[in-house]
């Protein structure tokens, strides 16, 4: 079974759209977060919710919304998609617990054309 | 704000051969302590961590780490080197408390040569 997983997996559309990539984590983790990988694998840190709270909203477009209708799920939808959007989205899950890791899930590869 | 360094973009190593992937970290207090690797297309994998206790830590597939207060470093190290294990690896820090962002490294890209 997938610890986290997202969907789509690769995702391509036009500059301009809206669009939505959904994660969902069967760990019981309460910590949920969205990064972001650019095209030189560089990671940071989007959003992180705890129990469908914003706890952590770094500096991103507010073209960026995300959303948590439970703690199991954490979307990111994005609007009026631009050019240097296209990157890797990774979501990811961890225990409410300060010590424990995150996990992964394989990415959603958006390219925006 | 913390921040995590790797100095090595790109290494290659032989099979067999051992290796050291650097990290230095900058951070107030005693940090929380990872790396990662990540296979082409593929999410990150949690190779192992460090919390507190023995500042030698031992991960999957043969990895360990070495956590060195004075050196703000945390190199990740492997005694023989497989074919398999060409990836990309990912050395990260996180702040104690809960829900804590992750700060990652640039990323070290892991060659082997056959």
């Amino acid at each position: 079974d997938t610890a986290v997983s997202q969907t789509p997996k690769y995702l391509v559309t036009q500059m301009g759209n809206d669009k939505s990539i959904k994660c969902e984590q069967n760990l019981g983790h309460d910590t949920m977060y969205w990064y972001k990988q650019d095209s030189k694998k560089f990671l940071k840190i989007m959003f992180s919710y705890n129990n469908k709270e914003l706890i952590i909203n770094e500096t991103v477009p507010n073209r960026f919304s995300p959303k948590s209708p439970d703690k199991a799920h954490l979307n990111l939808h994005i609007n009026s998609l631009e050019l240097g959007d296209s990157a890797v989205y990774f979501c990811a899950s961890s225990p409410n617990q300060g010590n424990q890791p995150q996990h992964f899930g394989d990415g959603t590869r958006l390219s925006i054309l | 704000a913390q921040s995590v360094t790797q100095p090595d973009i790109h290494i290659t190593v032989s099979e067999g051969a051992s290796l050291e992937l650097r990290c230095n970290y900058s951070y107030g207090a005693t940090p929380y302590l990872f790396w990662y690797v990540q296979s082409p297309g593929q999410g990150l994998q949690l190779l192992l961590k460090y919390f507190s206790g023995d500042t030698l830590v031992q991960g999957i597939k043969g990895f360990e780490a070495e956590f060195k207060r004075s050196q703000s470093s945390f190199n990740l190290r492997k005694p023989s080197v497989h074919w398999s294990d060409a990836a990309e690896y990912f050395c990260a820090v996180g702040a104690r408390g809960t829900a804590s962002k992750l700060t990652f490294g640039t990323g070290t890209r892991l060659q082997v040569t056959l």
